[in-house]
């Protein structure tokens, strides 16, 4: 069974960079696409981008220019960094597995899910 | 670009059957089959329910369906149970490599 972990400082001061990992258990994250997500609170869904494991990478266009996403095949790890956070960065950020169905594989349906880490960013 | 259009809430009694919709445009919604349903319970992981507008994965009750008609999206839950009580977020690919969420619907079983 894939499993997906977050992990990373739960507080990130403003203006400083946010730093989170994702570490896969159950299976490699060759051939697929690997997303981070985000959820303010009380809020929606908000895609950040995505990596392939050759390290071809996807950002959302109004994060792109503070977001770099890093692939590590020998630890089986997925790597996001935000910069220059402010407190509208806060948030349960997820990451993700890209769908694949028995025909395709998609960068944007998400079938396996991190439990999500909580990141504040306060001073 | 601005996030899909949910209606916040929604509910039905058990058995019932209840209809969520998600509203885009011709850009993300209307000019894709790529919206999927996602359903949350507090506190956890988003699940994928439905994938490509209409399709479930494995093990999802087929009590869960997907349809599009135009630039809206919907996702209809047969059968109410009271585990089905949960937020529902649909999402669409939005071209130019981008995805876009709704902002969700949180959906109760009376």
């Amino acid at each position: 069974q894939v499993q997906l972990q977050e992990s990373g400082p739960g507080l990130v001061k403003p203006s400083e960079t946010l730093s989170l990992t994702c570490t896969v258990s159950g299976g490699s994250i060759s051939n697929y696409y690997w997303s981070w997500i985000r959820q303010p609170p009380g809020k929606g869904l908000e895609w950040i981008g995505y990596i392939y494991n050759s390290g071809t990478t996807n950002y959302n266009p109004s994060l792109k220019s503070r977001v770099t996403l890093s692939v590590d095949t020998s630890n089986n790890q997925i790597s996001l960094r935000l910069s220059s956070v402010t407190a509208a960065d806060t948030a349960v950020y997820f990451c993700a597995r890209g769908f694949c169905s028995s025909s395709s594989c998609s960068r944007f349906q998400f079938d396996y899910w991190g439990q999500g880490a909580q990141v504040t960013v306060s001073s | 670009q601005s996030a899909l259009t949910q209606p916040p809430s929604a509910s039905g009694s058990p058995g019932q059957s209840v209809t969520i919709s998600c509203t885009g445009t011709s850009n993300d919604v209307g000019g894709y089959n790529y919206v999927s349903w996602y359903q949350q319970h507090p506190g956890k992981a988003p699940k994928l329910m439905i994938y490509e507008v209409n399709k479930r994965p494995s093990g999802v009750p087929d009590r869960f369906s997907g349809s599009k008609s135009g630039n809206t999206a919907s996702l209809t839950v047969s059968g109410l149970q009271a585990e089905d009580e949960a937020d529902y977020y649909c999402s669409s690919y939005a071209g130019s490599n981008n995805l876009v969420f709704g902002g969700g619907t949180k959906l109760t079983v009376l």
